[in-house]
């Protein structure tokens, strides 16, 4: 069925350092993976997204990787800032339904 | 920058009782989504529509929940009757058409219901 599993749900890294998310999906024909950033009460943000046909994209600090073969993709945030620390969720466009299926969510916390 | 607005941004409500929320798209963009997310968990789809026609609504629980965009423009999801189980963040989202436009989300509707 439709399914993103994202891992791990909780992370802390220190201020500077590097943040990793993964994410899995089950829909071989999937062909759009955005990631989202979600501050306290408020709605998701798009930070950044991924088509199928391209292996990876970087924006400033952040940057994604796919793996198609594996079903694979990840969020990289490198220099991690205070600003960084929110919920963090990826998702995928199944082909089938046209519908955005979104991964359980990260807590990222960055320590000062 | 253009947002999707919502209201209202909080309801109490008791069980039983009937809700409504509302959602203004992005001017523009035709597709327009409903999501409910429970605290801890990533949103889940209730319904989409494209213009004022639903082209997904398999996960939203008819017996209760119904949605409607009758114009092609904003947007109106109602619960009725309320239950306990339906207290969470009902948030609204719009896209362009077209399968690598991303979705906009407003700040969403907090419901709990009492």
């Amino acid at each position: 069925g439709e399914n993103v599993e994202q891992h791990p749900s909780t992370l802390s890294v220190q201020e500077g350092d590097s943040a990793v998310i993964k994410c899995t999906y089950s829909d071989s024909a999937s062909n759009y993976f955005p990631w989202y950033k979600q501050e306290l009460g408020k709605g998701p943000q798009l930070i950044i997204d991924i088509r199928s046909n391209v292996g990876e994209k970087k924006d400033q600090r952040i940057a994604v990787t796919l793996n198609k073969t594996a079903k694979h993709f990840s969020l990289h945030i490198t220099e991690t800032q205070p600003e960084d620390s929110a919920v963090y969720f990826c998702a995928a466009r199944y082909s089938s339904a046209s519908k955005i299926i979104f991964g359980s969510g990260t807590r990222l916390s960055i320590r000062p | 920058e253009a947002e999707v607005a919502q209201s209202p941004r909080y309801k109490i409500t008791e069980k039983s009782q009937a809700v409504a929320f509302w959602c203004d798209p992005i001017s523009g963009h035709a597709t327009l989504y409903w999501y409910r997310q429970i605290l801890g968990q990533g949103p889940e789809l209730l319904v989409q529509f494209q213009d004022e026609s639903v082209v997904d609504d398999s996960q939203l629980p008819k017996d209760r929940f119904s949605a409607e965009r009758l114009k092609g423009v904003d947007s109106t999801l109602k619960i009725q009757p309320a239950e306990l189980g339906d207290s969470a963040m009902y948030l609204c989202a719009s896209s362009l058409t077209g399968n690598n436009s991303p979705l906009h989300f407003g700040n969403g509707t907090r419901l709990t219901v009492t």
